[in-house]
Parts: C-alpha cells; sequence; structure tokens
C-alpha cells in the first residue's frame, strides 16, 4: 500500500511543550506533504517537502524528510490549545495524494 | 464566495437507495478528489479526476459512481447505498503542476457526512 503510517496514532501534551509526530511510507514520493484536520471540518494544508529537500519550516512547524528510511517527521513547537487537531501526511505520486491514518493532538491549556 | 463546497453536508439514507453527493469549486482547477474517511482508515480516495471527462479509480472505487461533466462539479453517487458506505466524504481539488511553482496543495470542502441505515 501507499499509504503512509503516522505514529503516534495519539499525542497529548501540555501548551507550551513541543510536538512531535512521524510519518513512515513504502514507495517512492515526489513530495511529501502534512495536512491538519480541525474535529468535523475539512483538512488544511500545513506544508509541502519535496524528495530533493531534507528539512523545511513555516512559523512555527518543522517538517524534515529522509528519503532513505522513507520517513517524515513533523514538529510544532511551542504549541498552544489551538494546535489541537488531527495530523495527516500525504504521499504525492504523479496525480494523486495518498493519506495517512493520522495523529491525534491534544494540547492542554 | 469562491472556495469548495460540498452538498448536503448531512444525509441520512436507506440500504438500497441510490445517493449523490454534490461538490462544486469557483477555482477551476483540474483536479478533483472524493475521499471517504473512517475511523482506523484514515482517508481513502474513491476517485479522482484530471480534467472534465476524465476520470479514474482511487482505492476504494467499488459501489461508487462519478462523472465530470464540467470543471466545476464533481459529482458522487452511490448507486445502492451499503451501511459501510456509512463514513464522511471529503471533496477536494488542486491545480495542475506547473513545475516547482505549484505545490501540489489540495484544498478540501467541510465534508458530507452519510449515514446509511
Amino acid at each position: 500500500s501507499q499509504q503512509g503510517e503516522e505514529d503516534p496514532q495519539a499525542l497529548s501534551i501540555q501548551e507550551g511543550e513541543n510536538a512531535t509526530m512521524n510519518c513512515s511510507y513504502k514507495t517512492s514520493i515526489n513530495n511529501l506533504q502534512w495536512y491538519r484536520q480541525n474535529s468535523g471540518r475539512g483538512l488544511v494544508h500545513l506544508i509541502l517537502i519535496r524528495s530533493n529537500e531534507r528539512e523545511k519550516h513555516s512559523g512555527r512547524l518543522r517538517v524534515t524528510l529522509d528519503t532513505s528510511k522513507k520517513s517524515s517527521s513533523l514538529l510544532i513547537t511551542a504549541s498552544r490549545a489551538a494546535d489541537t487537531a488531527s495530523y495527516f501526511c500525504a504521499l504525492t505520486g504523479f496525480q494523486k495524494l495518498v493519506f495517512g491514518t493520522g495523529t491525534r493532538l491534544l494540547v492542554s491549556p | 464566495d469562491a472556495g469548495i463546497t460540498q452538498s448536503p453536508r448531512y444525509k441520512i439514507t436507506e440500504t438500497g437507495r441510490q445517493v449523490t453527493l454534490m461538490c462544486h469549486q469557483t477555482w477551476s482547477h483540474s483536479y478533483m478528489f472524493w475521499y471517504r474517511q473512517d475511523l482506523g482508515h484514515g482517508l481513502r480516495l474513491i476517485y479522482y479526476s484530471a480534467a472534465a471527462d476524465i476520470t479514474d479509480k482511487g482505492e476504494v472505487p467499488d459501489g461508487y459512481v462519478v462523472s465530470r461533466s464540467k470543471t466545476e462539479n464533481f459529482p458522487l453517487t452511490l448507486e445502492s447505498a451499503t451501511r459501510s458506505q456509512t463514513s464522511v466524504y471529503f471533496c477536494a481539488s488542486r491545480k495542475t503542476y506547473q513545475g516547482t511553482s505549484n505545490t501540489g496543495e489540495l484544498f478540501f470542502g467541510e465534508g458530507s457526512r452519510l449515514t446509511v441505515l
């Protein structure tokens, strides 16, 4: 299967702490994207990292990609209660995106 | 307003009935997608379309039919609904890849929650 697998499935932290979630996959990819989903809403794109990139930053987000290990990580620094959501990695092939099963993040005040 | 809209947002139907979920986008994006989201499975691709009159199967197409006569619309039809099709359905769109300037970002609708009794 092309599907990415996120780890952990659920993560509970306190405000101000960092949150790290990982995505592992098995196939070759063009790029890898991370999305966020608030409860009951659609997914929102966070960041894209290309297969020839190793690290990318966007605000409090830091994404790494290790194509040799076929894995990516999303780090959210100084988390806030508003970061509470599910986070998904998505593998980009030729035309379509295949999503992982997601990590549920709970940030407590 | 510009964006991608799905209708209905909530639908309850009975086994064996035909149901159509609508998706409309105002950006003239080439690509459109239908996903279903179920606990434990994440999002699974049902069908996608690269342009009007071009559609292709995704990971879980059985029991679903799509059409795309106009670029902006991509309806999903359950010809004879089954309980296993109870799910939240998401429509998404994106531009055609244009070198490195296009991120390939998907834009999602708010979802259609379907319950099949």
